[in-house]
């Protein structure tokens, strides 16, 4: 696709639900990132991806957060028995092979509430 | 671990003028990228201007320019000219080049207002 395309735009939940949120890169991009944006803790990241692989899961909060990237493609982050905490935008990155040296590109995001 | 400090929550400008928004960082590496993205309310990240530690010369792109200080880790935006259509929040963001990926490292972020 043209850019970083993230769903969905915004959820509002219930303590305790378990939610996904979905990322779709730009088309050949293999690297991958989430990042999370809250009020409490700024702007953190979560995880990289590289094709379908994570080799780094270092920003996961807690057991309750998961992601998969399946086809070298979409990625989605699973948050279970969400909690109020877990409220905040969730950002998702792409960029061509993962170098430091590249750019990232953003998506739009999606606002998670949980009531 | 590296960390990035932004100090000023908020900053205002009128349009036209001229606004530095201050960054600055720690690290104990000698190669890294140092980046400025603004977030306008549409959420979508947008690329501002980078800096590689390793040139000395301070980069531009049009009426942003940065004020790159490798010794005192400090790395400011100077936006020129403002107009209506900088207000947003930006973030300074660092980046290791002894990584063999691309994990970004954020400030806290200012919000930018621009008065007509």
């Amino acid at each position: 696709g043209a850019g970083v395309s993230q769903s969905p735009s915004n959820k509002v939940t219930e303590k305790g639900k378990d939610v996904e949120l979905r990322c779709d890169p730009i088309s050949g991009h293999t690297a991958l990132y989430w990042y999370r944006q809250s009020l409490g803790q700024g702007l953190e990241f979560l995880i990289y991806f590289q094709g379908n692989s994570a080799p780094d899961k270092s920003g996961l909060p807690s057991d309750r957060f998961s992601a998969e990237r399946t086809g070298g493609s979409v990625s989605t982050l699973t948050i279970q028995r969400t909690q109020q905490e877990d409220s905040a935008v969730y950002l998702c990155a792409s960029s061509s092979t993962g170098t430091p040296r590249e750019t990232q590109y953003f998506g739009p995001g999606t606002r998670l509430l949980v009531l | 671990a590296q960390t990035v400090t932004q100090s000023q929550p908020e900053m205002s400008v009128q349009e036209a003028e001229t606004v530095t928004l201050s960054c600055t960082y720690d690290t104990s590496e000698s190669d890294y990228y140092l980046f400025w993205y603004k977030q306008p309310p549409s959420r979508q990240m947008i690329l501002v201007i980078r800096q590689e530690a390793y040139k000395q010369q301070n980069a531009t792109e049009n009426r942003f320019s940065v004020n790159f200080q490798k010794a005192a880790k400090s790395f400011s935006l100077k936006i020129s000219d403002s107009q209506l259509g900088d207000a947003a929040m930006y973030f300074c963001a660092y980046r290791s080049a002894e990584l063999s990926y691309g994990k970004l490292t954020f400030g806290q972020g200012t919000i930018l207002t621009v008065h007509p």
